[in-house]
């Protein structure tokens, strides 16, 4: 299971981009990156996830380096609702390992 | 369209006792998964139940079992409860396997006293 390392906390100006990096230096080749994020006494949230491409949803874009060693969350504009713990997830089987995430925080 | 539905959303047990959770998945998935948050970490994965078979558990003791019904629903059951689980306890539901990622419920807060 490959590990992940992300930084702890960030703070983000509301109706900017937040970029949240994470690496994942040991992934092997059929693990996916998965990325979740989890408000506040709520269960985690999916957001996006990806393999080796970079992907684009409603919610986020995801940008995976070519060596696919690091990957970074992008949230286009952050709102006030966005301040959550974000986990990022290398999984190529059932079950997922999350690490302490990072606190993002929203500022008005 | 109804998430992934647990219940009790609160529970307060006295260390010794066993207790059942519950867990209604999402509509149209099959495949539970049970998590254990503890205060201040992530959630740590359990076990996974896919047609009513256990298919893949953490490092869990036995202790922790589970359930799966026809239906899809589960419970996640704990014997002689340690005043360690106490923990938001998190079911997740898909269909198949991660696929597209997985739909968590709200948990539930167990209190072991």
């Amino acid at each position: 299971d490959a590990k992940t390392t992300q930084p702890p906390s960030m703070d983000c100006a509301e109706g900017r981009a937040a970029n949240l990096p994470c690496n994942h230096s040991t992934i092997s080749g059929n693990e996916y990156v998965y990325w979740y994020r989890q408000i506040h006494s709520q269960g985690p949230q999916y957001i996006i996830h990806g393999l080796k491409n970079n992907e684009t949803n409603e919610m986020a874009s995801l940008i995976i380096t070519e060596d696919r060693k690091s990957s970074t969350l992008i949230l286009p504009h952050a709102t006030l609702r966005d301040t959550a713990v974000y986990y990022c997830i290398p999984s190529g089987t059932y079950k997922y390992i999350f690490g302490t995430g990072t606190r993002l925080k929203v500022l008005a | 369209d109804a998430g992934v539905t647990q219940s009790p959303t609160h529970l307060i047990k006295t260390r010794g006792q066993q207790v059942t959770l519950r867990c209604s998945p999402k509509s149209g998935h099959d495949t539970v998964s049970w998590y254990q948050q503890a205060l201040g970490q992530g959630p740590q994965f359990i076990f996974q139940y896919y047609e009513e078979e256990e298919r893949q558990r953490g490092n869990f003791p036995d202790r922790f079992s589970g359930h799966q019904f026809p239906n899809y629903s589960s419970e996640l059951n704990v014997n002689a409860l340690l005043l360690g689980d106490s923990a938001l306890y998190l079911c997740a539901s898909s269909y198949g396997g991660q696929g597209d990622g997985y739909t968590f419920g709200s948990g539930t807060r167990l209190t072991v006293v």
